[in-house]
């Protein structure tokens, strides 16, 4: 099976932008996780999507956003990006809700720079 | 609200010793536990996870951790590490049940010397 799949690797984005990430899950998953890798931060959990609805909210501003569709495919967006939101964007995805004790599979991630 | 902590950001320990990367975490409740391992440049994997039954769990490439619920511990340990496993650890928890998050730790490096 192919594993998660993220695009883009790189972006370079200006502060105030708005930008769009994609994250496409191993088949037969239908829970994505989104989060977020800063140095010395470790991973902040974003959100979770399972069937196409959130089932779990990080604590992160209104300015990031996510959604699922039919496919299990997933985006998140980040609207007015902020040089704060330079980070590695990592997706996760699993068979069922990840809380049920279900490995995550994680892919290699987005790197978002802003300027 | 459950948390990880990994006291040890950064652990240096020659080849072929042994090593202990470790993991507390806090929940008055049951709760799932993670090692995850993150290589220069890619996405984080799965090393092993306890759910239930016995504490000593084992996972791929030689590791093996113990959950200690009176300690509330999750250490990871490898009894002779290689160059290969030069990389950061990622200790995660989750209450089990319901849609409860995975909260991870800040991660250990672990350099490997020859």
């Amino acid at each position: 099976k192919a594993g998660v799949t993220q695009t883009p690797r790189y972006l370079i984005k200006t502060r105030g932008q708005q930008v769009t990430l994609s994250c496409s899950p191993i088949s037969g998953h239908r829970s994505v996780s989104w989060y977020q890798q800063t140095p010395g931060q470790g991973l902040q959990f974003l959100f979770e999507y399972f069937s196409e609805t959130q089932r779990n909210k990080g604590n992160f501003p209104g300015r990031f956003s996510g959604r699922q569709f039919s496919n299990s495919r997933s985006e998140m967006n980040v609207s007015t990006l902020e040089l704060g939101d330079s980070a590695l964007y990592l997706c996760a995805s699993s068979p069922t809700v990840s809380a049920q004790g279900e490995t995550q599979y994680f892919g290699p991630g987005t790197r978002l720079l802003v300027l | 609200a459950q948390s990880v902590t990994q006291l040890d950001s950064q652990v240096p320990v020659f080849e072929e010793a042994p090593v202990e990367l470790r993991c507390n975490y806090s929940s008055s409740v049951s709760v799932y536990l993670f090692w995850y391992v993150q290589y220069p440049n890619q996405g984080l994997q799965l090393l092993l996870k306890y759910l239930s039954g016995s504490t000593l769990v084992k996972g791929i490439n030689g590791f093996e951790a113990e959950f200690n619920k009176s300690q509330t511990s999750f250490h990871l340990r490898k009894p002779s590490v290689h160059i290969s496993d030069t990389a950061e650890y990622f200790c995660a928890v989750t209450l089990s049940g319901g849609y409860q998050k995975v909260t991870f730790g800040t991660g250990t490096k672990l350099q490997v010397i020859p």
